[in-house]
């Protein structure tokens, strides 16, 4: 079966940095998706990775290992504004989205 | 403002009611989709149409029913739903089907039913 995995909850202090891990089994792969959702709104895109290697935007990069199956959200310079849900979603081999169930990131003062 | 712009944004529904969620998106975008969000777990693609034609349907049950009667405007018709149907709806778009493109979210529907 297809399976994405990522931590159900993580805390971190402002200022911080911070890495919200994925890992995924999937049935082929076309690329890796992060969206943030604030509670009560749409998720919002945040990065797509199909290489391997370290994309970077602004305080946020996104990571991934093909070979490993894995990848990772890296925030930095956190603000309160980052508390949010951080969706993980893998494009299968038929170009369908397979989503995790999210990690649910606190930001603490 | 994402805009795909859903309505209603809350809707409470009795379970012999017949209801409708309105999804509406003025991004040129080719494909549309349907989602279910339940708490704590991943969302779940319902249906997809890609230029008006169904493309995907997911195991999902009759008494879901969606219709897109253009490429701007994506209906879920809703009947005879069961209190495990309660969740967050949301509707998506994308410039093309392949699941390489970016979506873009609307702020959701929840629908509660009881």
């Amino acid at each position: 079966g297809q399976n994405i995995d990522q931590p159900t909850e993580m805390t971190a202090t402002e200022g911080a940095i911070v890495q919200i891990n994925c890992t995924y089994q999937t049935s082929g792969f076309n690329g890796l998706f992060w969206y943030q959702q604030h509670a009560g709104e749409a998720p919002t895109f945040l990065s797509y990775n199909v290489l391997d290697g370290l994309e970077e935007k602004g305080r946020f990069s996104s990571f991934l290992s093909r070979s490993k199956g894995y990848s990772y959200l890296l925030l930095k310079e956190l603000q309160m504004k980052d508390s949010a849900s951080y969706l993980c979603a893998v494009s299968d081999s038929n170009y369908q989205l397979i989503w995790g169930a999210g990690t649910k990131l606190i930001i603490k003062p | 403002e994402t805009g795909v712009t859903q309505t209603p944004r809350h809707l409470v529904m009795g379970m012999t009611n017949k209801k409708s969620l309105k999804c509406e998106q003025h991004l040129g975008h080719n494909a549309m989709y349907w989602y279910k969000q339940s708490a704590k777990k991943p969302l779940e693609l319902m249906f997809v149409y890609s230029l008006e034609e169904r493309v995907e349907n997911n195991s999902v049950p009759s008494r879901f029913s969606p219709e897109c009667p253009n490429s701007s405007h994506l209906f879920l018709h809703l009947h005879t739903l069961q209190p495990e149907d309660s969740a967050l709806y949301l509707c998506a778009s994308s410039h093309e089907r392949t699941g390489a493109a970016e979506a873009f979210f609307g702020q959701g529907t929840r629908l509660t039913v009881v």
